[in-house]
């Protein structure tokens, strides 16, 4: 896990609500992801973000927000938007050309 | 298209025996890949890297193996613990510096006592 931190480490949600996921990294990594897992799945990124006040959509970004107003912080909001947003939510950082590292996860369910 | 797949989705193996996990890709332009681990209700964990310029790599008790011509990659764990099961991810990686991963579905290892 290093120094990037994912909390809750577990977030009910219920119908029609927003929910926050807090993703911080002490590394000082100019590059931050967003991923989700399903069970028996491979990570799929939502967004990611090369550096402060800008992002880009991953390959399933509809339902999702984020934000990336500090260089540690990349916070990710499941909206209402997102008919199925039960998962596991895995953050991830690196430096440019470095490896990524990932946080420990959030797993995310539906009340 | 582009993908990144795995040869076997589960793999068995006595404790102290040497575990493969195969990976293959299609991609021929990637040029890093990573080998992760992942614990149940953990994030994933970094074990190993190797570039595309280059055909093996060794690491702690860990040697991830490239071939270019079939578009293979495998990572090899000697003397297997019961520590060591896990999900087993590779990942390939396009775009130099600021690349993008993506991942196979992953090998369930379990090390039998």
């Amino acid at each position: 896990d290093g120094g990037i931190t994912q909390s809750p480490k577990y977030l009910f949600r219920k119908e029609g609500q927003n929910v926050t996921l807090s993703c911080e990294q002490n590394l000082n990594h100019d590059a931050m992801y967003w991923y989700r897992q399903d069970p028996g799945q491979g990570l799929r990124l939502i967004y990611y973000s090369q550096i402060v006040n800008d992002f880009q959509k991953g390959d399933i970004a509809e339902g999702y927000s984020v934000s990336r107003e500090k260089k540690e912080s990349f916070p990710l909001t499941v909206t209402s938007a997102q008919k199925n947003p039960t998962a596991f939510y895995l953050c991830a950082s690196r430096s440019a050309g470095e490896t990524q590292y990932f946080g420990p996860g959030t797993r995310l369910l539906v009340l | 298209g582009e993908s990144v797949g795995l040869h076997l989705p589960t793999l068995s193996v006595q404790e102290g025996d040497n575990s493969i996990i195969n990976c293959a890709y299609s991609n021929s332009a990637s040029d890093y890949f990573i080998w992760y681990k992942q614990e149940s209700g953990k994030g994933p964990q970094f074990i190993i890297d190797i570039r595309s310029n280059m055909d093996k790599r060794q690491g702690q008790r860990v040697t991830v193996l490239l071939n270019k011509t079939v578009k293979h990659l495998s990572l090899q764990i000697a003397a297997t613990q019961p520590g060591d099961s896990a999900v087993y991810f590779c990942a390939e990686a396009r775009g130099g510096s600021n690349y993008k991963l993506t991942f196979g579905k992953g090998t369930l290892l379990t090390v039998n006592p």
